[in-house]
């Protein structure tokens, strides 16, 4: 199947620290991305794990636990420029992207 | 990074009329170009995947004739909207990947509005 989740909204505080987490069910797997995408634009890539454990890159970090089907993208230092939506999506066997329906990141001063 | 362009940005056509979307990889040679769909507060939809120099590959449910896809070249794919309809109106998505990459990388997005 091409199961993948992940919540619909979240709310954090300009400077604080969020987890998104993601889900995913599937029997061919070739890697799990997370893009931001702002309102009314196309998304833009944030990460690529392919391998279990952290990948940090800069304020934004992605975390892969193949075993568990299990990635969360870290956000530090939340700016108000951070406010998107956040989609992951695993390759499958066929290296096509299978999508979440995205998380809604909303920063509040 | 590789850059993705499409054209035109926004587009609003009458009903019944045909409107084609252009999508160009600009530094890199696309294999395998994506359209997708996404309406609002929605996820992306992937309509279908064209690789160079062959036939689209149509997600189940979106129609092959209403839905052109021309990937002529390994710059260059387009999108034709034929006989659009009000429930056509989306934001229209391309990504481009080449042949040994992972990352797909996405154009700004068409808007499409049909009255």
């Amino acid at each position: 199947g091409q199961n993948i989740d992940q919540p619909t909204e979240m709310t954090a505080t300009e400077g604080a620290i969020v987890q998104i987490n993601c889900t995913y069910q599937t029997s061919g797997f070739n890697g799990l991305f997370w893009y931001q995408q702002h309102a009314g634009e196309a998304p833009t890539f944030l990460s690529y794990n392919v391998l279990d454990g952290l990948e940090e890159k800069g304020r934004f970090s992605s975390f892969l636990s193949r075993s568990k089907g299990y990635s969360y993208l870290l956000l530090k230092e939340l700016q108000m420029k951070d406010s998107a939506s956040y989609l992951c999506a695993y390759m499958d066997s066929n290296y096509q992207l299978i999508w979440g329906a995205g998380t809604k990141l909303i920063i509040k001063p | 990074g590789a850059v993705v362009s499409q054209h035109p940005s926004r587009v609003i056509c009458k009903s019944g009329t045909s409107v084609k979307i252009e999508c160009r990889s600009l530094d890199f040679q696309a294999t395998t170009m994506f359209w997708y769909r996404q309406f609002p507060k929605q996820s992306l939809m992937l309509m279908a995947t064209s690789n160079e120099g062959s036939k689209a590959t149509y997600e189940q449910g979106v129609e092959k004739d209403k839905f052109l896809i021309n990937h002529a070249s390994l710059t260059l794919s387009t999108l034709t909207v034929t006989s659009a309809h009000p429930e056509d109106s989306s934001f229209y998505i391309c990504s481009a990947r080449g042949a040994a990459d992972y990352e797909q990388y996405f154009g700004p997005g068409t808007r499409l509005t049909v009255t």
